[in-house]
């Protein structure tokens, strides 16, 4: 079974500077899809960026980037410029588009000091 | 556009006590889940609905029954609340793109059992 390992529960950056949020995940598969999403306090779960396992290129989405290692089985995620609002928890997720199945990481809680 | 939507917000139920979590979306989605989120932990699949019609287990399926009404609406019954289900109930419908797949998530139904 796939499994997605979040070693960070808890990490914190000043404003303005830069963070990286760890992720690995195992899987026997050679095509999948990879995402990261923010939870705020209200609960809602928010789409960040999304990585397809075929495309070699890493994705971002304006602040956000990833470093994406297929053969590590390795997804970080990049905040550049961290701002106030950018105060979650991140879960990573991998989906198998084979049978539908998804899995989420344990959580990265992160704090953004003024 | 509602998107996806939860009923209700918050339930309280006694162990052994039966009710059925609602979810409906309106965005015409073919695929449908339904996740629990406890505390420090990232979300589990509980059961999914590839299309209207089909159900499968998730990861974590035990105690619980699901049924697909039709294209728009995925309910989530337990039969005898145990306290090991309270949790943070999450539905979502997801839908292919072009850059592979977008989950939209409902607002979340917060279930404690006594």
């Amino acid at each position: 079974a796939q499994t997605v390992t979040q070693s960070q529960p808890e990490m914190s950056v000043q404003e303005a500077e830069t963070v990286t949020l760890s992720c690995t995940y195992d899987t026997s598969e050679s095509d999948y899809y990879l995402f990261w999403y923010k939870q705020p306090p209200s609960r809602q779960m928010i789409l960040v960026i999304r990585q397809e396992a075929y495309k070699q290129q890493n994705a971002t989405e304006n602040r956000f980037s990833v470093n994406f290692q297929k053969a590590a089985k390795s997804f970080s995620l990049k905040i550049s410029d961290s701002q106030l609002g950018d105060a979650a928890m991140y879960f990573c997720a991998y989906r198998n588009p084979y049978n539908n199945d998804m899995r989420f990481g344990a959580g990265t809680r992160l704090t953004v000091k003024p | 556009n509602a998107g996806v939507t939860q009923t209700p917000k918050f339930q309280v139920l006694k162990t052994g006590q039966s009710m059925t979590l609602q979810c409906a979306q309106d965005m015409n989605h073919n695929s449908m889940y339904w996740y629990r989120q406890d505390p420090g932990m990232g979300l589990r699949l509980i059961y999914y609905s590839a299309s209207e019609g089909t159900t499968d287990k998730g990861e974590v399926p035990n105690g619980y029954n699901v049924s697909r009404l039709n294209k728009r609406e995925f309910s989530l019954r337990l039969e005898s609340a145990a306290p090991s289900q309270t949790s943070v109930y999450f539905c979502a419908s997801v839908i292919p793109t072009g850059r592979g797949y977008e989950q939209y998530f409902g607002p979340g139904t917060r279930l404690t059992v006594t």
